[in-house]
């Protein structure tokens, strides 16, 4: 079993729209979760981080967590072109004594104008 | 605004030749992470390193891969012998800590084995 699933995609969206973007983790004892922006052929980008349960908010995105259902999701409101890209979830579990952060393999997200 | 440093940008080498990667991490970051990133796929951790010393390095092919940060601050990643499978982005990240700290990603280098 994978340890951070995401929905390889693409996740298509008008300009304007709601963009949701899931992920499910296998680690119960897992802290703290990220989601990076990738842009073909650039590096990842931090946009969100989350440590708690329930929302957190930050301009158009927002991060909601739950825990008991191991799962993290990213919304975009007002959907722009150019947030077009590829979003990975990565999850901050313990392995063997220290923290690793773990990656999943990044849904893609078009939105068309 | 401070950053990941990473060289080369891109690198074009035969197979069977060796290659190395350097990566300088933001000022006062203890952890660093070398990562591989398949086209398609998510980044796979290579090594971890907290300070100088090694905490994860259980996805090195350690028979061609080595990796060191002798000072605790700058590293370097090298591949002897190169193969074509090894074509991939090299991502270097660092946090201010071990834990549940924020990571920033450097550029990363492309290479292509040919």
């Amino acid at each position: 079993q994978k340890e951070v699933e995401q929905n390889s995609g693409p996740l298509s969206v008008p300009e304007g729209a709601i963009a949701s973007l899931n992920c499910t983790y296998s680690d119960r004892g897992s802290q703290s979760f990220f989601w990076y922006r990738q842009y073909s052929g650039k590096s990842p980008e931090l946009i969100m981080s989350i440590y708690s349960n329930g929302d957190k908010e930050d301009g158009r995105f927002t991060a909601q967590l739950n825990k008991a259902s191991q799962y993290v999701s990213l919304l975009i409101r007002d959907s722009q072109p150019s947030d077009s890209a590829t979003y990975l979830c990565a999850v901050n579990y313990m392995n063997t004594g220290f923290q690793k952060l773990v990656f999943g393999t990044g849904t893609r997200l078009l939105v068309s104008p | 605004e401070a950053e990941v440093a990473q060289s080369p940008r891109y690198k074009i080498t035969e197979k069977s030749q060796a290659v190395a990667f350097w990566c300088d991490p933001i000022s006062g970051h203890a952890t660093l992470y070398w990562y591989r990133q398949i086209l398609g796929q998510g980044p796979e951790l290579l090594v971890q390193f907290q300070d100088e010393s090694v905490v994860d390095d259980s996805q090195l092919p350690k028979d061609r891969f080595s990796a060191e940060r002798l000072k605790g601050v700058d590293s370097t990643l090298k591949i002897q012998p190169a193969e074509l499978g090894d074509s991939a982005m090299y991502l270097c990240a660092s946090s201010f800590t071990l834990g549940n700290a924020e990571a920033f990603f450097g550029q990363g280098t492309r290479l292509t084995v040919v």
